[in-house]
Formats: structure tokens, sequence, C-alpha cells
């Protein structure tokens, strides 16, 4: 089956800085790769998301890149904000069937 | 845009006793949806899918005479934790997604399950 892994584990950055985070997958078959966003106590929020027949994909702050051939894809947060710390999770999926998640980043930005 | 609801966002039962999850999709209709379980500070796992009308489909590993799952309508699903003992204690989380979404699954605000 599917596996994700996911790097950084924790990410401390200075507000106003980039935050990057990546994914590596492993089926080739996926071909949609969603990101969440998750607070304390809460379920995850889709910010973004993009599909295997795109390269990039941006939204405000927010950007997503692609890589098909080498299955990795990464989040990239511009101008971060206190109220971006959060833990995100990437996931790949085959159509919008069974969801497959890497293992979370912590995010801090450091007012 | 797409609402699911959780509740109870927080429940506390003792030992050997039964608790039910609902999700509900307010505004769509939903013949799928997904129960995950996240430990602190971990990802989140899929335990089953739920289809309306039909039996459930459980991931390798989750007992499925413990959680008990019920699609018995195109807005509701219930998670039936049997039995509950501490090491069930967990975060539940449901997700669903409207039919012709393109993907677009949404997740409801989860249930904190401790088990006393």
């Amino acid at each position: 089956g599917e596996n994700v892994e996911q790097h950084p584990s924790t990410l401390s950055v200075q507000e106003g800085d980039s935050a990057v985070i990546k994914c590596t997958y492993s089926d080739s078959a996926s071909n949609y790769f969603p990101w969440y966003k998750q607070e304390l106590g809460k379920g995850p929020q889709l910010i973004i998301d993009i599909r295997s027949n795109v390269g990039e994909k941006k939204d405000q702050r927010i950007a997503v890149t692609l890589n098909k051939t080498a299955k990795h894809f990464s989040l990239h947060i511009t101008e971060t904000q206190p109220e971006d710390s959060a833990v995100y999770f990437c996931a790949a999926s085959i159509s919008g069937n069974q969801f497959y998640f890497g293992t979370g980043t912590s995010l801090t930005v450091i007012p | 845009g797409a609402v699911v609801s959780q509740h109870p966002s927080w429940v506390i039962c003792k030992s050997g006793t039964s608790v039910k999850i609902e999700c509900r999709s307010l505004d769509f209709q939903a013949t799928t949806m997904f129960w995950y379980r996240q430990f602190p500070k971990q990802s989140l796992m899929l335990m089953a899918t739920s289809n309306e009308g039909s039996k459930a489909t459980y991931e390798q590993g989750v007992e499925k005479d413990k959680f008990l799952i019920n699609h018995a309508s195109l807005t509701l699903s219930t998670l039936t934790v049997t039995s509950a003992h501490p090491e069930d204690s967990s975060f539940y989380i449901c997700s669903a997604s409207p039919a012709g979404s393109n993907y677009g699954y949404t997740f409801g605000s989860g249930t904190r399950l401790t088990v006393v």
C-alpha cells in the first residue's frame, strides 16, 4: 500500500519568514495530494490540494508543488504569521478514495 | 461549503461501558464517510469506511465487533465503541465528501474519548 513520509516533524520560524514542509509517497498511482491544518483539539482543515496533472498551485500565502517523477510534494507558506502555528498533515490518495496521511509537522511561528 | 458535524466533542466513560459518536453531514448527502483515530502527537489512522445502507469496511487490525459503525442514512454515520477500555482513549474524527465534489473531503471537529 501507499506510504507517505513527512519532514520535518517540528519546525520553528520567525514571523514573516517562509516555512516549507516536504512529503514523499510511494504509490505512483496516487493522483490527489491534499494538505491539512490541524489546531489543538480540532479536526483537520483542508488548506490546499493538488492533483497529479498540475505541478504547482498557489493560494495567497500558501503554495504546493508536486514532482511526480520523484514522488514528492511540498507545502510552502510565505510571510508566516503566529496564527499559522498548528500541525500540518500531507496526504496522498488515488482518486479521492482511501487517504494516507503523513506523520505531521508541528509548525511554530515565533512573533 | 460542506460542513460535517461531530457529536459529542468530548466524552468520559467508565471501563466496560459503550460510547456512541455521531457524524453528520449538515448540508450535503454522503454515501461514504470515513472514521479515523488519532493518538496524541500522531497522525490520523483510518479505522473504517462507512457506506450508507451496507456494512462498513474495516482496516486491518481494527476490531469490527468493538468499533460498531452504522450508516443508516445519507447524512448520519455513528461509531460505537463497545466495552471501552482505557487503551481506547483517543481522538476520533470522521470525514465525508459531497457526491461529485471532486475529492474535497471535510473533517468533523473530532471527539475526545477518555475511558477511566
